[in-house]
């Protein structure tokens, strides 16, 4: 089973500023991986699929890069409604085995 | 659009058997993407339960194999999670969702609201 890592557990960013979440695999997904966003009493949102790419709707502030076993999901611009968890997500197996990263939560410094 | 409504007892007891049961909507169950059960224990991650596919075709998680049934209802349009022998370490959120599977990119792109199943006596 493929593990995923997530660090830091918790990022306090002032709103404006620039937010980087790690994420690591414990062996290449290549690109692979998946960012969500949950808010509290939600269901996670999908953000980026294929490492890079934004999913519909999602914000040109959200990026993600990285391939093989590191990964990073930036938001250029943190603005009220972006504070949250945010879990990566592989999908490399087959027959596929899921696997969802601990999660980091952005919260208001 | 398609929107997923989870719908089944908030409370099943200890060596039970969890029965959820998800509702698509807008849209039909027999389109080219696999519908999927993940599960998140009260202030803790994600767990990916398992899938199914309109044609039948089921993935699960080796560590909950043992214990996992998804079926498919295609006249109905919902799929369904049978959890048997559950312990108070199922007690958890279950979403449903979608699972696109397009130029080998698979990601959850739609998810139900979740409903909270406890396991107690």
């Amino acid at each position: 089973e493929i593990v995923m890592t997530q660090s830091p557990a918790t990022l306090s960013v002032s709103p404006g500023e620039r937010a980087t979440l790690s994420c690591r695999a414990s062996q290449s997904v290549s690109s692979n991986l998946a960012w969500y966003q949950q808010k509290p009493g939600q269901a996670p949102r999908l953000l980026i699929y294929g490492a890079s790419t934004r999913a519909t709707g999602i914000p040109a502030r959200f990026s993600g890069s990285g391939s093989g076993t590191e990964f990073t999901l930036t938001i250029s611009s943190l603005q009220s409604e972006d504070f949250a968890v945010y879990y990566c997500q592989q999908y490399n197996n087959w027959p596929p085995l899921f696997t969802f990263g601990p999660g980091t939560k952005v919260d208001i410094k | 659009q398609v929107q997923l409504q989870e719908s089944g007892p908030g409370l099943v007891k200890p060596s039970g058997t969890l029965s959820l049961t998800c509702a698509v909507s807008g849209g039909s169950i027999s389109s080219s993407n696999w519908w999927s059960w993940v599960r998140q224990p009260p202030g803790k991650g994600l767990e990916w339960i398992g899938e199914i596919y309109h044609s039948g075709s089921t993935n699960y998680n080796p560590s909950l194999k043992s214990r996992v049934t998804i079926s498919v209802d295609k006249s109905k349009n919902q799929f369904s999670l049978k959890l048997s022998s559950v312990t108070a370490a199922d007690t958890a959120v279950y979403y449903c969702a979608r699972r696109i599977a397009v130029a080998g990119d698979w990601y959850f792109d739609l998810w139900g609201r979740g409903t909270l199943v406890t396991v107690s006596s």
